[in-house]
């Protein structure tokens, strides 16, 4: 299996610009998670979401954040406008349901290191 | 959840056995410990988990305390690519919130030639 997959892995972009993180997580899978990583926050849950449905946002920062995930192979993070205060590494991860309540763990991808300048 | 808490950080020798500890206090009798680690440059990577017995898999082994209130992961034989980001957290493993994995600071552990 090839992992979770991010794109682009690295991202240089002008404030105000669009910006869209994709992710393809293993398949079978039917958890996505986005999460954010800064020095000063560390590692946030921005968004999860469950057989493609949104579960819990309220790690979304604002309204600039959005996060889709049209089928159970894809899932997009979009900024719109970007601005410098969210240069962050951005992961994905996914996991599966093993039985009844448990799950496995989540697999995290290898994240997306977002610079606006 | 219940808070962690651990040092920031720790050393240890190649071809040592590394112990990083964990403190849980306020852990609840659901919850489960589990512990994920962090190379850098790459994403959090699942170590192990348990819930009041000791466990072992391939990777490392976690003593957890007979009152749960803190527990030890512990890496056998550490090597070089080791040298990671530990973060121990408790969450429920099931019901509503069982999804959230909430990271604290971790213990950077350092394993030296």
């Amino acid at each position: 299996d090839a992992g979770v997959i991010q794109s682009p892995r690295h991202e240089v972009t002008e404030m105000g610009q669009e910006v869209t993180l994709r992710c393809k997580p293993i398949s079978g899978h039917n958890s996505l998670f986005w999460y954010r990583q800064t020095m000063m926050r560390g590692l946030e849950l921005l968004i999860y979401f469950n057989n493609n449905v949104p579960i819990d946002d309220s790690g979304m920062p604002e309204d600039r954040f959005s996060a889709k995930m049209p089928n159970a192979s894809f899932s997009t993070l979009k900024i719109q406008p970007s601005e410098p205060r969210d240069s962050a590494v951005y992961f994905c991860a996914s996991r599966t349901k093993v039985a009844g309540d448990d799950f496995h763990e989540q697999f995290f991808g290898p994240g997306t290191r977002l610079t606006v300048l | 959840d219940a808070k962690t808490t651990q040092p920031p950080s720790m050393d240890c020798a190649e071809g040592r056995a590394a112990n990083l500890p964990c403190n849980h206090s306020t852990i609840s009798g659901n919850e489960y410990v589990y512990w994920y680690r962090q190379i850098h440059s790459q994403g959090p990577q699942y170590i192990i988990h348990g819930l009041k017995n000791n466990e072992t898999n391939e990777m490392a082994s976690l003593i957890i305390t007979e009152d749960r209130k803190s527990s030890t992961l512990i890496l056998p034989h550490a090597t070089l690519r080791d040298t990671a980001v530990y973060y121990c957290i408790v969450r429920p493993n099931s019901g509503g919130s069982n999804y959230k994995l909430t990271f604290g600071k971790g213990t950077l552990l350092t394993v030296n030639p």
